[in-house]
């Protein structure tokens, strides 16, 4: 089993539209949780950090439940720009020991 | 600010053959990350350095692959000898410091191709 799973996809979804991305860890170790986009042939970029009391950030919403080990990102009023691959990553207490999920594709469409 | 600069961009060499990739991280970033993303995969960490020392190697298949990180700074990746598995792109990160709320700053990567 991966240590920080997420769903592929890709989510196709139209202009406006709400779609949220599920990520599960299995490491207990696992500290910290941040979620990273990344552009079709260009290197990951954070996008938020994640926290037990929920992070928002303009139309980004990230939640952790540590109780069931999953993630969660929310983006509402979605955009064309907003068309990339999101990855989900879990570090270790004391900042080691990085895991990247494999992504989630998510296209918008007009 | 400069960001994370790697050489060379791009790279194809035949099996058995070595190559080596360079990277110089944000300045005053104590922490440098080396990570293998094979197409359709998410990054994957190699090694990790905290100023000249590695911090975490668990996941570099040793017998082929060295890093190091002379005076804390720069760093350099080898493979050799070069394997069909091995191509993919190495991106090269940098943090302020070992933590787990420091943000990762990634280079442009190098896309190496083994045929």
């Amino acid at each position: 089993r991966k240590e920080v799973e997420q769903d592929p996809g890709p989510f196709n979804v139209p202009e406006g539209a709400t779609v949220a991305f599920n990520c599960t860890y299995s490491n207990s170790a696992s500290q910290s949780f941040f979620w990273y986009r990344q552009d079709c042939r260009k290197e990951p970029k954070l996008l938020m950090s994640v926290y037990s009391s929920g992070n928002e950030d303009g139309r980004f919403t990230a939640q952790l439940n540590r109780a069931s080990q999953y993630i969660s990102l929310l983006i509402r009023d979605s955009k064309l720009s907003d068309s990339a691959t999101y990855l989900c990553v879990a570090v270790n207490t004391g900042g080691f020991k990085t895991i990247f999920g494999a992504g989630t594709r998510l296209f918008v469409k007009a | 600010e400069a960001g994370v600069a790697q050489s060379p961009r791009y790279k194809i060499i035949e099996k058995r053959q070595s190559v080596a990739f360079w990277c110089n991280p944000i300045s005053g970033h104590a922490t440098l990350y080396w990570y293998q993303q094979i197409l359709g995969q998410g990054p994957k960490l190699l090694i990790q350095f905290q100023n000249n020392g590695v911090v975490d190697d668990s996941q570099l298949p040793k017998d082929r692959f060295s890093a190091e990180r002379l005076k804390g700074v720069d760093s350099t990746l080898k493979i050799q000898p070069a394997k069909l598995e091995d191509s993919a792109v190495y991106l090269c990160a940098s943090s302020y410091q070992t933590s787990s709320y420091n943000e990762q700053f990634f280079g442009p990567g190098t896309r190496l191709t083994v045929l």
